[in-house]
């Protein structure tokens, strides 16, 4: 069993649409948790980051973490043509390696 | 700012040849450095990480090897590259509790 688990889609959705991208994960010492978009043939950059159970909004993004259910979650709202991307979740634990582990990646399209 | 550079952003290289690729960070000292290999369609697989000078920890046993000969300096190597070495290769690196930051990655193809 992978540590993390993410659903590699793709997934379709019409500009404007609320996107739901989600994360499980078996580890419970993980206590960091981020999302990065990457476009195609480029480097994945950060987006959210959150430390422990919550939620933390940026614009359009929400990032939710329920550490109960290891279950982690990315909501796009009003979604654009350029959101279209691949979405990856990561987590690590509190050590002094900073090791991330990542999930698979869900690609994602909004079509105009 | 911080910024990391990494090249060559291409590479095709033949079965058997030796394998470079550099990454170097500014604007930070002492950072952990870090080297992935995406595969084609799939997820980042962790194949090195340092955390300080001559420190490389190894994740998956394989045909590569990474050095950190300078604070901000991450090389990864190969001696003799295999078919199965191709991929997309970034590297990435972070200081604080926070998530990485990533290189322009590598796109290595092995003919």
């Amino acid at each position: 069993q992978k540590e993390v688990e993410q659903d590699p889609g793709p997934l379709s959705v019409p500009e404007g649409a609320i996107v739901s991208l989600n994360c499980t994960y078996s580890n419970s010492a993980f206590q960091y948790f981020m999302w990065y978009r990457q476009y195609s043939r480029k480097g994945p950059e950060l987006l959210m980051y959150t430390y422990s159970s919550g939620n933390k909004e940026d614009g359009r993004f929400t990032a939710q973490v329920d550490k109960s259910s290891k279950y982690i979650s990315l909501f796009i709202r009003d979604s654009q043509p350029s959101d279209s991307a691949t979405y990856l979740c990561a987590m690590r634990r509190m050590d002094s390696s900073y090791k991330l582990i990542f999930g698979s990646g869900t690609r994602l399209l909004v079509r105009p | 700012s911080q910024t990391i550079h990494q090249w060559p952003a291409t590479l095709v290289q033949p079965v058997g040849s030796p394998l470079s690729l550099e990454c170097t960070v500014e604007g930070t000292s002492n950072p952990n450095l870090y080297w992935y290999r995406q595969a084609a369609g799939r997820g980042l697989q962790l194949l090195f990480y340092s955390v300080g000078i001559g420190q490389i920890s190894s994740e998956v046993p394989q045909n590569l090897s990474a050095s950190r000969p300078q604070d901000r300096q991450f090389i990864l190597s190969s001696k003799k590259l295999l078919l199965s070495d191709s991929g997309f290769y970034l590297c990435a690196w972070t200081t604080a509790v926070a998530g990485y930051t990533f290189g322009s990655g590598t796109r290595l193809t092995v003919v």
